[in-house]
């Protein structure tokens, strides 16, 4: 069953505490992306990566690091330094042409 | 500044019926729009993709229009069934990079029996 797999659907964060966010596909897509989104705004670009080893900061990366170590994952580290962590956490992925982009069911992140 | 503007913000209508929402851009150079369909909670879902030279596509029982000229889109859903209430989001890519996409706001649609 092709597609991509975000974990965990809901996460708690505590003040000062770091968390990371689980993205996975099988569909060999080469690029993979991470969105923010907020009540009422549209999706925001974290971070992406076209390739394996290495990624680009999108329009709103501070407080927030990623990794691309297998063309099949990357992860989402939530640092303690976003201030205001709250959101849907989407992530994507699509492949040669980019024109389709394929998303994940989705992160609540929550902080306590 | 590039942006990406839908309307309604919400729209509700009778199950059966049809409805059209709408999306303005100002995105320059323009490369292909998108409209995605998120359920509650759940990731968006692709419906259609129209490059500059394409003015309708559909998918099902959504129909999507393109006019590059006044830069307005509109996503038409006929007889609506209750599986339909969903956010409808309007993206705009400025390039062939996935990276450049903007995204509307959405439109909530809310189908009732």
């Amino acid at each position: 069953d092709g597609g991509i797999t975000q974990s965990p659907k809901y996460l708690f964060r505590k003040e000062g505490q770091n968390v990371t966010l689980s993205c996975e596909q099988n569909l060999n897509h080469d690029a993979m992306y991470w969105y923010r989104q907020d009540p009422g705004q549209g999706l925001r670009l974290i971070y992406y990566s076209q390739i394996v080893n290495d990624f680009q900061k999108g329009d709103i990366a501070e407080g927030y690091s990623v990794s691309r170590e297998k063309k099949e994952s990357f992860p989402l580290t939530v640092t303690s330094a976003q201030k205001n962590p709250t959101a849907f956490y989407l992530c994507a992925s699509s492949g040669t042409g980019q024109e389709k982009l394929f998303f994940g069911s989705g992160t609540q992140l929550s902080v306590l | 500044k590039n942006q990406v503007e839908q309307s309604p913000q919400s729209l509700i209508i009778l199950e059966g019926k049809n409805c059209t929402l709408q999306c303005n851009y100002t995105v320059s150079p323009f490369s292909n729009l998108r409209w995605y369909k998120q359920d509650t909670g759940r990731g968006p879902v692709s419906l259609t993709i129209m490059t500059f030279s394409e003015n309708t596509k559909s998918n099902g029982r959504y129909t999507a229009t393109l006019d590059a000229d006044t830069k307005q889109s509109s996503l038409h859903i006929t007889a609506s069934q209750l599986s339909d209430s969903a956010s409808y989001i309007c993206v705009v890519s400025a390039s062939r990079d996935t990276d450049k996409l903007i995204f509307g706001t959405g439109t909530r649609l809310q189908v009732f029996p």
